[in-house]
């Protein structure tokens, strides 16, 4: 009965090559978020998808782009995967409707290592 | 520039014992604070929260307290239990908008037996 799902849980990329981690979630909420999370400290939202309105974040790098084709789906790109972007990277979910508004609902995530 | 901070990396209490969370911010405009927990492996999980109205909210073994006037809040948990031992991740955000989670470090807790 998984909610949020991310996938791959552990991807390793090259210096330079492009990876896409994916998102998905069963609980048909409007408000999908990607944020980083660098060892040993918080995480730091990237951006977030209000419906399908993108919001990104003013100190997210032009590196890191994002899709959701559907409400179920959302995709995180890294163009360029530099050192500095490895991280744990977190998916997590909201709705704006209902009683749970306040709750965001996260996925286990996906630890990216950058050789 | 962090705007929530949470000062004690790691804190070990004793079974049964209460477990006091701390967390300072900086932004007087945030009125919603949030508690996460997670535990390895997994993502966070929503705890409890509270919006700038009160002072104080209460779930069960948990409570969380907003002092306003000195930009802090902490999360009590009483009696603590050997599950309860987790990274604890405290958060603020405005109560409008978005929720976009402004996160601390994360304090890890553990609980003796």
């Amino acid at each position: 009965d998984a909610m949020v799902i991310q996938n791959p849980r552990y991807q390793v990329t090259q210096f330079g090559k492009p990876v896409t981690l994916s998102c998905s979630q069963t609980l048909n909420h409007n408000v999908m978020y990607w944020y980083q999370q660098k060892s040993s400290q918080a995480p730091k939202l990237l951006f977030h998808y209000y419906d399908k309105d993108f919001n990104n974040e003013a100190d997210t790098p032009d590196n890191f782009q994002s899709r959701r084709p559907n409400t179920s789906f959302c995709f995180l790109d890294i163009r360029s995967p530099g050192l500095g972007d490895a991280a744990m990277y977190l998916c997590a979910t909201r709705t704006t409707s209902g009683r749970s508004t306040d709750t965001q609902y996260f996925g286990p995530g996906t630890r990216l290592t950058v050789l | 520039d962090q705007q929530v901070k949470q000062n004690s990396p790691s804190l070990s209490v004793q079974e049964g014992r209460i477990s006091i969370l701390n967390c300072d911010y900086t932004n007087s405009m945030f009125d919603y604070f949030l508690w996460y927990k997670k535990y390895p492996a997994e993502g966070p999980t929503f705890l409890i929260s509270i919006s700038s109205i009160k002072d104080k909210n209460e779930d069960g073994r948990f409570t969380v307290f907003l002092n306003k006037s000195a930009k802090h809040l902490s999360l009590h948990i009483v009696p603590s239990q050997p599950g309860d031992s987790a990274v604890y991740f405290c958060a603020a955000s405005y109560i409008q908008g978005a929720q976009k989670l402004v996160f601390g470090q994360g304090t890890r807790l553990t609980i003796n037996p």
